[in-house]
C-alpha cells in the first residue's frame, strides 16, 4: 500500500504568517490528493482537491500544489480562524489513506 | 443543502456489536459513493470503509476487515456500518461522508456531524 507522510506534525505560527504543510506519498498518485481542515470539536472540511483545486467557498489564501509524490498546502497569510489541524488524503485508489495531520497553533 | 445525520453510537463492551446509521438528504443519495471515517481520541482521521453508489463494491481498512460491514439502502437514503467484535481500539467518533469523484478516485466533499462509539468494559 502507498504510505502518506505528512510533515511537520505541528507548527506554531502568528497571524499574518505564511504557513506551509507538506505531504509525501511513497509512490506516485498523480494529482489525486485532497486537503481537509478540522477545528477542535468540529467536522472536517474539504479545502482542496485534485492537489490544487480550491473547493467552492474556501478563501483564496489557501492554495495547493504538487503532483506525483510531493504535495504542499500553503496558507498565504494565516488568519485567526485558520488555527486547526490539516490532513492530506490520497484518493487515486484503495486504500484512501489520510496523512497523520498537522496541527497549526498560535506562537 | 446536503445533510448527513448519523445515529447509533454509544457505549458498548469489548466483543459486542453496534450498528451505525446515516441518513442523507438534500442530494440524490443513490448517485454517490459513501465513506465511514473515524477519529480516535488524540489521533488523526482514518478511513474505515467505502461503498459504491449502487452498493456494488465495498472496501475496508485492514484493521476492521472481517469485523465491520458497510451497506446502504438507497430507497431509504441510508448508509449503515455494522460493527461486530468491537475492540477498545475502535473507540472513536465515526463520520459518515459523501464521496465526490469517479471510479476509485473518491474524495470527500461533505461530512456528517459524527457519532461517538466508546468500547469499554
Amino acid at each position: 500500500d502507498i504510505q502518506m507522510t505528512q510533515f511537520p506534525s505541528s507548527l506554531s505560527a502568528s497571524v499574518g504568517d505564511r504557513v506551509t504543510v507538506s505531504c509525501r506519498a511513497s509512490q506516485g498518485i498523480g494529482n489525486n490528493l485532497a486537503w481537509y481542515q478540522q477545528k477542535p470539536g468540529k467536522v472536517p472540511k474539504l479545502l482542496i482537491y485534485a492537489a490544487s483545486t480550491l473547493q467552492s467557498g474556501v478563501p483564496s489564501r489557501f492554495s495547493g500544489s504538487g503532483s506525483g509524490t510531493d504535495f504542499t498546502l500553503t496558507i498565504s497569510s494565516l488568519q485567526p480562524e485558520d488555527f486547526a489541524t490539516y490532513y492530506c488524503q490520497k484518493y487515486n485508489t484503495a486504500p484512501w489513506t489520510f496523512g497523520q495531520g498537522t496541527r497549526v497553533d498560535t506562537k | 443543502q446536503v445533510q448527513l445525520v448519523e445515529s447509533g453510537g454509544g457505549v458498548v463492551q469489548p466483543g459486542r456489536s453496534l450498528r451505525l446509521s446515516c441518513v442523507g438528504s438534500g442530494f440524490t443519495f443513490r448517485n454517490y459513493g459513501m465513506y465511514w471515517v473515524r477519529r480516535a481520541p488524540g489521533k488523526g482521521l482514518e478511513w474505515v470503509a467505502v461503498i459504491w453508489y449502487d452498493g456494488s463494491n465495498e472496501y475496508y481498512e485492514e484493521s476492521v476487515k472481517g469485523r465491520f460491514t458497510i451497506s446502504r439502502d438507497n430507497s431509504k437514503n441510508t448508509l449503515y456500518l455494522q460493527m461486530n467484535s468491537l475492540r477498545v481500539a475502535d473507540t472513536a467518533v465515526y463520520y459518515c461522508a459523501r464521496t465526490y469523484g469517479s471510479n476509485y478516485a473518491l474524495f470527500i466533499d461533505y461530512w456528517g456531524q459524527g457519532t461517538l462509539v466508546t468500547v469499554s468494559s
